[in-house]
């Protein structure tokens, strides 16, 4: 089965990091993604992590450790725009979709 | 290119009506998906196809009924609309990576709320 753990809500202030963590419990574990929610809006995809290690995209990183069933988004340089619910979604072989987590929402002040 | 498209984008039912939420994608993916969002809950997998002509029941399918009869569209059906099913539903399609489907794209969402 598959069940995945995110803390709910951190706020933060404009220029800061943030470190969003994710834990997974799946049999046939591929791969972990990560997605962005905006209020009103879809989801939208930001990475995706197969192999151990730091994949970095622009000011987001994600890492993933398969060892320990853990992988985290980093979102660097907190602009307003960042200001969103983050979720992880894991990906196992043998079926074609996706497992969300519940989602941690990110609030950037001035 | 529209992506994935989503009719109707709001709308109130009452308890025991039907109704059909359209989903269509001109990016030309085998995959499609429906979810539903409640506040807190993070997205739940309904139904979905991996292929026209194809389904399979997700996490939550009880109550909805779903058909995939073109490749570009995908129905997601209530036959008698419960409160509990008052919800944001997101249509997502992807392409057929080898394995698995790592990256969705998702429509605008249908707010839907049952009286």
């Amino acid at each position: 089965g598959q069940s995945l753990e995110q803390p709910s809500e951190v706020t933060a202030v404009e220029g800061a990091i943030v470190q969003i963590n994710c834990t997974y419990q799946t049999s046939g574990f591929y791969g972990l993604s990560w997605y962005q929610q905006h209020d009103g809006g879809a989801p939208t995809f930001l990475s995706y992590n197969g192999l151990d290690g730091l994949e970095e995209t622009g000011r987001f990183s994600s890492f993933l450790s398969r060892s320990d069933s853990y992988g985290y988004l980093l979102l660097q340089e907190l602009q307003m725009k960042d200001s969103a619910s983050y979720f992880c979604a894991v990906s196992s072989y043998g079926n074609n979709r996706l497992a969300f987590g519940k989602g941690n929402q990110v609030v950037v002040i001035p | 290119n529209a992506g994935v498209t989503q009719t109707p984008k709001f709308r109130v039912l009452k308890t025991g009506q039907s109704m059909t939420l359209l989903c269509a994608q001109d990016m030309n993916h085998e995959y499609m998906y429906w979810y539903r969002q409640d506040p807190g809950m993070g997205l739940r997998l309904i139904h979905y196809s991996v292929g026209e002509g194809t389904t399979a029941k997700g996490e939550v399918p009880d109550g909805y009924n779903v058909s995939r009869l073109k490749k570009q569209n995908f129905l997601l059906g209530l036959e008698s609309a419960a409160p509990s099913q008052t919800s944001v539903y997101f249509c997502a399609s992807s392409y057929q990576t080898p394995g698995l489907a790592r990256e969705q794209f998702f429509g605008p969402g249908t707010r839907l709320t049952v009286l």
